[in-house]
């Protein structure tokens, strides 16, 4: 059975830092994986998603990464910004499945 | 990117009423769709996958009986919670594929906050 860890689940950081955040997951057998965005009681954005073959994907001050051998994805965000404030998910599909397996976030806040 | 629309975005109900949830897909026709659950500090959890036209599959422990799903269209699925409990309060969730077949992005609706009281 598929899990998705992610850690920390909070990080309180200053405006300007770069931040890493991590996803780990238990079977590598993965067809994608795929990061968001959840504001407070709002739908999920997708950031970024990045399929098995790949090694990563990058979408303005936001990259990611994946290394499926060793069941892990880094989501790099660079100058972070008060408006970058939100949890972050991390999810997988595995074998061409269309269901996602979801990590329990990492709330993020960027102090101004 | 494609637009999924959630209605409505947060309910409040006694206890043993039934409440209906609507998901659609604005411009562009999603044949499959999915019903997540999140409970405080939890993970999304999948409950179900809608398919139009046909009946929809339940994730393993999801009462079927209980949360009746309905594809009736290609942009339209409803999640009705009969008989709601205070252990039903959650924060539910379509998504719907994105329209382009080479778009493997899931599209998420904003959410609907349901408390039984």
């Amino acid at each position: 059975k598929q899990e998705v860890t992610q850690i920390p689940a909070a990080l309180s950081v200053p405006e300007g830092e770069n931040l890493v955040l991590n996803c780990s997951f238990t079977d590598s057998a993965i067809y994608n994986l795929q990061w968001f965005r959840q504001d407070p009681g709002k739908g999920l954005t997708s950031l970024l998603l990045i399929q098995s073959s790949q090694r990563e994907q990058t979408s303005g001050r936001l990259n990611a990464s994946l290394d499926k051998s060793s069941g892990r994805s880094t989501l790099y965000i660079a100058a972070s910004q008060p408006g970058d404030s939100a949890t972050y998910l991390c999810a997988v599909s595995s074998g061409g499945s269309e269901k996602l397996v979801f990590g329990k976030g990492m709330k993020l806040t960027v102090n101004p | 990117g494609a637009v999924v629309s959630q209605h409505p975005s947060w309910v409040i109900c006694k206890s043993g009423t039934s409440v209906k949830i609507e998901c659609r897909s604005l411009d562009f026709q999603a044949t499959t769709m999915f019903w997540y659950r999140q409970f405080p500090k939890q993970s999304l959890m999948l409950m179900a996958t809608s398919n139009e036209g046909s009946k929809a599959t339940y994730e393993q422990g999801v009462e079927k009986d209980k949360f009746l799903i309905n594809h009736a269209s290609l942009t339209l699925s409803t999640l009705t919670v009969t008989s709601a409990h205070p252990e039903d309060s959650s924060f539910y969730i379509c998504s719907a594929r994105g329209g382009d077949t080479t778009n493997e992005k899931l599209f998420f609706g904003s959410g609907t906050q349901l408390s039984v009281l």
